[in-house]
């Protein structure tokens, strides 16, 4: 049963617009959610993180908003640049910390067109 | 400040060998997990060790092994190699355990069983 969800598998998006992407969660025990991009051939880059303690952290162009209630998280950037071009994954732990081990979405292909 | 260092970066192996997969973490990072990605499955947890103890553990047979040392570097070993064992296999360190911090990871080993 997937714990972490991103829905969307691939997003296209116009350079210099809005992009979106989500996640859901269903272990109400989560309580530190991460996003990270990956280029193929390479690790995952760490992006920016949220305390289910927040609803909202913002990091230069990325900033991500978590709704508790919802078991909702977004991640946003603007504007979208062509090197934001990769694969985005979320990411969750529980209270655990580092020994829990981050449950992770299966990725959303984000492209940036010209 | 260098990064997580994962040797080797690509492995050839058959059904019944072993390996051995090392990773190097970041300066003064004390915690390093381990993870498999395979296109089926995503990113899944593995292992996790802080001052050379496993913490923790994710759903995987006992064939999946490691072993963190003194100087924080860990290996991890796999046994009775399967063909579903061909995967990308991750090492991300943190400072710690016991915080919600981000792992940050290498840029993982590539193996693949013939």
């Amino acid at each position: 049963d997937q714990q972490v969800k991103q829905n969307s598998p691939s997003l296209s998006v116009q350079e210099g617009r809005i992009s979106i992407l989500n996640c859901d969660y269903t272990n109400s025990m989560f309580d530190y959610f991460l996003w990270y991009k990956k280029y193929p051939a390479e690790g995952p880059t760490f992006l920016i993180s949220i305390s289910s303690i927040k609803d909202k952290n913002e990091d230069g162009r990325f900033t991500v908003f978590l709704n508790k209630s919802a078991k909702h998280l977004s991640l946003h950037i603007v504007p979208s640049q062509p090197g934001d071009s990769a694969v985005y994954f979320c990411a969750a732990n529980g209270s655990g910390g580092g020994a829990d081990g981050l449950t992770f979405g299966k990725g959303t292909h984000l492209i940036i067109q010209p | 400040k260098a990064g997580v260092t994962q040797t080797p970066r690509y492995l050839i192996k058959t059904r019944g060998q072993q390996v051995t997969l090392s990773c190097s973490p970041i300066s003064g990072h004390r915690s390093v997990s381990w993870y498999q990605q395979t296109p089926g499955q995503g990113l899944q947890f593995l292992f996790e060790y802080f001052s050379e103890t496993q913490r923790n553990k994710g759903n995987f047979p006992g064939r999946f092994s490691g072993r963190q040392f003194s100087n924080s570097r860990s290996e991890m070993n796999v046994s009775t190699l399967e063909l579903g064992d061909s995967a990308l296999y991750l090492c991300a360190s943190s400072p710690d355990s016991y915080s919600n911090q981000p792992q940050h990871f290498g840029d993982g080993t590539r193996l693949s069983i013939l």
